[in-house]
């Protein structure tokens, strides 16, 4: 299936140190993408990274994506109590794109 | 722009009657997207449109479920007769681009009791 699976299911840090979430799918992609949720609420984009693109950055979002072992990581550096979220990798081939079914991540004070 | 719309929030209905869900898209957004969260199956999609014409209800788990796009700006979800095995939040979202950055709704938390 085209669905990503991340790992680990949950994370549990002090705030300050980095997080990172791994990504892997089974098909070739377009692009894969990812998402982050806060509880009640709906799925907020957050980073794309291109099947021709190895790294991305965005503020504290760094991205990695391996086409070879069709993974993915994102990394938050310096997390903040308000990075306590749920994050999703979603690969996208032609019009849809599949969510994984999430990592959890939460800061600690 | 106010993002994508949904309404109601939250429903809670008995088991047998109709819930209709609706969603209104960002403004020039070509595609729309359902999708049902449950914490056993995560986020599954559910049907999606491209420019109001339906390209793939695959994922509707059964003919109870349909859905609509009679213009641009507005999409319902309705499913009929509703079960407790539907209870889920379901999302709506739109992209302009295929295949890329959603924005999704803020979803309606669905109890069928």
């Amino acid at each position: 299936s085209q669905q990503g699976e991340e790992d680990p299911q949950a994370l549990s840090i002090q705030e300050g140190e980095n997080a990172t979430m791994n990504c892997s799918y089974k098909t070739s992609i377009n692009n894969l993408q990812w998402y982050r949720q806060n509880s009640g609420r709906g799925l907020v984009h957050l980073i794309l990274i291109r099947s021709n693109e190895r790294e991305k950055h965005s503020g504290r979002l760094r991205v990695t994506l391996d086409t070879s072992k069709k993974s993915s990581s994102l990394l938050i550096t310096a997390s903040r109590a308000a990075d306590t979220a749920s994050y999703f990798c979603a690969t996208a081939r032609d019009d849809k794109i599949i969510f994984g079914k999430g990592t959890r991540l939460h800061i600690l004070p | 722009d106010a993002g994508v719309i949904q309404s109601p929030r939250h429903e809670v209905t008995e088991m047998g009657q109709e819930v209709t869900l609706r969603c209104k898209p960002i403004s020039g957004h070509d595609y729309l997207f359902w999708y049902r969260q449950t914490m056993m199956r995560g986020l599954e999609l559910l049907i999606y449109f491209n420019n109001n014409v339906p390209i793939d209800d695959s994922g509707m788990p059964e003919d109870r479920f349909s859905a609509k796009m009679p213009n641009a700006s507005f999409s319902t979800l309705k499913i009929q007769p509703s079960e407790p095995r539907d209870s889920a939040v379901y999302f709506c979202a739109s992209s302009p681009i295929r295949g890329e950055g959603y924005t999704f709704g803020s979803g309606t938390r669905l109890t069928v009791v």
